[in-house]
């Protein structure tokens, strides 16, 4: 099982503050790295599917970066509006592991 | 529309009962799997099938079976053997599957199941 980890566990910001979490997890034979956005009594919902180390991905306000040789991805979210709260969610797979999720970061924007 | 469908929604169970959780989905995905939220935890691979008539564990299939009879249902059962089944289970698919996919997931609404 890998150790996928993310930073913080949450967050509360106020409407039109921009915002980053922090996903970790281990660089060996590192396939692809997944960031997920899960809105209360709603599935969760792709955002990126990064695999190559530099990627870097944007929709919108949201964009999410790669680094594979350390083994880190950071996901920012540009003036946060209330509607972007929700639990982000990163996992990580490889060739020794299926997909595997970290705990996820709990957003709370303010108006 | 396509997506997955899981029910029921809410279930509840007494202690020694086998509960059957339904996943159907019209994606015409390969691949499907269940996935087990607890408090302060992340999403646990339960099972999962890439291809229809084969399955595997994932990290914590204890207690649970699944059979996947038809390309587009997969079918968690929690036995009784689950020691800790109060939990959030959520189906997922993706177009394929294995440990090398890098195909996103596509899930369910999940299904809440309570343990009497």
């Amino acid at each position: 099982i890998l150790n996928v980890e993310q930073s913080p566990q949450s967050l509360h910001v106020q409407e039109g503050d921009s915002t980053n979490f922090t996903c970790s997890f281990p660089s060996s034979n590192f396939y692809a790295l997944h960031w997920y956005r899960w809105e209360t009594a709603k599935s969760p919902e792709a955002l990126f599917v990064m695999t190559l180390n530099g990627d870097e991905k944007k929709k919108g306000r949201i964009s999410a970066t790669l680094n594979t040789k350390e083994g880190y991805s950071y996901l920012y979210i540009k003036g946060s509006q209330p509607e972007d709260s929700a639990t982000y969610l990163c996992a990580s797979n490889s060739g020794y592991s299926t997909l595997t999720f970290g705990k996820g970061t709990m957003l709370l924007v303010s108006p | 529309d396509g997506g997955i469908t899981q029910s029921p929604k809410y279930l509840f169970r007494k202690e020694g009962q086998n509960v059957t959780l339904s996943c159907e989905q019209n994606l015409n995905h390969d691949a499907m799997y269940w996935y087990r939220q607890d408090p302060g935890q992340g999403l646990r691979l339960i099972y999962y099938s890439q291809i229809v008539n084969d399955f595997q564990k994932g990290d914590i299939a204890e207690g649970y079976s699944v059979s996947r009879e038809k390309k587009e249902s997969f079918p968690l059962t929690v036995t009784s053997a689950q020691k800790n089944p109060t939990a959030f289970y959520l189906c997922a698919s993706s177009i394929r599957g294995g440990r090398t996919t890098t195909g996103e997931l596509f899930f369910g609404e999940g299904s809440r199941l309570t343990v009497l």
